[in-house]
């Protein structure tokens, strides 16, 4: 079952203006990465974000975790209209199969209009 | 990022016959990886984890019968589909986790198309 929420489930803004989506999660987790695709495509790994870490920085992504109300935040600076594409954020934990398994959020599909 | 490649990329089929996907970490070894199944504008959804040298581990509603792994090699798990049928259309995405950092890539995908 999914565990993490995004929210918002779209979003549409105009090129140059911040972009924030957020993930709401149940239960504890080891780390939470977030993913970019493009429609019809695969997966781009974006960032990852330990349980012990509030927050993280790579180029125009800036990445927060509050593990107290379980819940992370995805923001994109200065958005570009190749930004265009459904972000998903995804919780790791310790799963059935005796390893980390990753469950998915529904994804918030982000267009920037140029 | 590391890379993780998957072939092909897409495959048109008849119903009864078996598809392979394969999966590949192309710049490190994986012990672990995952396949997932995507419906169009929906999220990924788990269906089985891979270690290597062992039987995979199914989700609960994946039939193992049908959705045949092989994790032969610390580079390589396959997946064959088992005389498809047209409701088993999706696309299918392979993953590996990079035991040292934790993160984990994600092939392009196969989109299957069972006719």
């Amino acid at each position: 079952s999914q565990q993490g929420e995004e929210d918002p489930q779209a979003l549409s803004i105009q090129e140059g203006e911040n972009a924030t989506m957020n993930c709401s999660y149940k239960t504890s987790i080891n780390n939470l990465q977030w993913y970019r695709q493009n429609s019809g495509r695969g997966l781009v790994h974006l960032i990852l974000i330990r349980s012990n870490e509030r927050e993280k920085h790579s180029g125009r992504l800036r990445v927060t975790l509050d593990t107290s109300k379980k819940s992370s935040s995805l923001l994109i600076t200065a958005s570009r209209a190749a930004d265009t594409a459904s972000y998903f954020c995804a919780t790791d934990a310790y799963g059935g199969a005796g390893s980390y398994q990753l469950t998915f959020g529904k994804g918030t599909k982000l267009s920037v209009i140029p | 990022g590391a890379v993780v490649s998957q072939h092909p990329s897409w495959v048109i089929c008849k119903s009864g016959t078996s598809v392979k996907i394969e999966c590949r970490s192309l710049d490190f070894q994986a012990t672990t990886m995952f396949w997932y199944r995507q419906f169009p504008k929906q999220s990924l959804m788990l269906m089985a984890t891979s270690n290597e040298g062992s039987k995979a581990t199914y989700e609960q509603g994946v039939e193992k019968d049908k959705f045949l792994i092989n994790h032969a090699s610390l580079t390589l798990s396959t997946l064959t589909v088992t005389s498809a049928h047209p409701e088993d259309s999706s696309f299918y995405i392979c993953s590996a986790r990079d035991l040292e950092s934790d993160e984990q890539y994600f092939g392009p995908g196969t989109r299957l198309t069972v006719t």
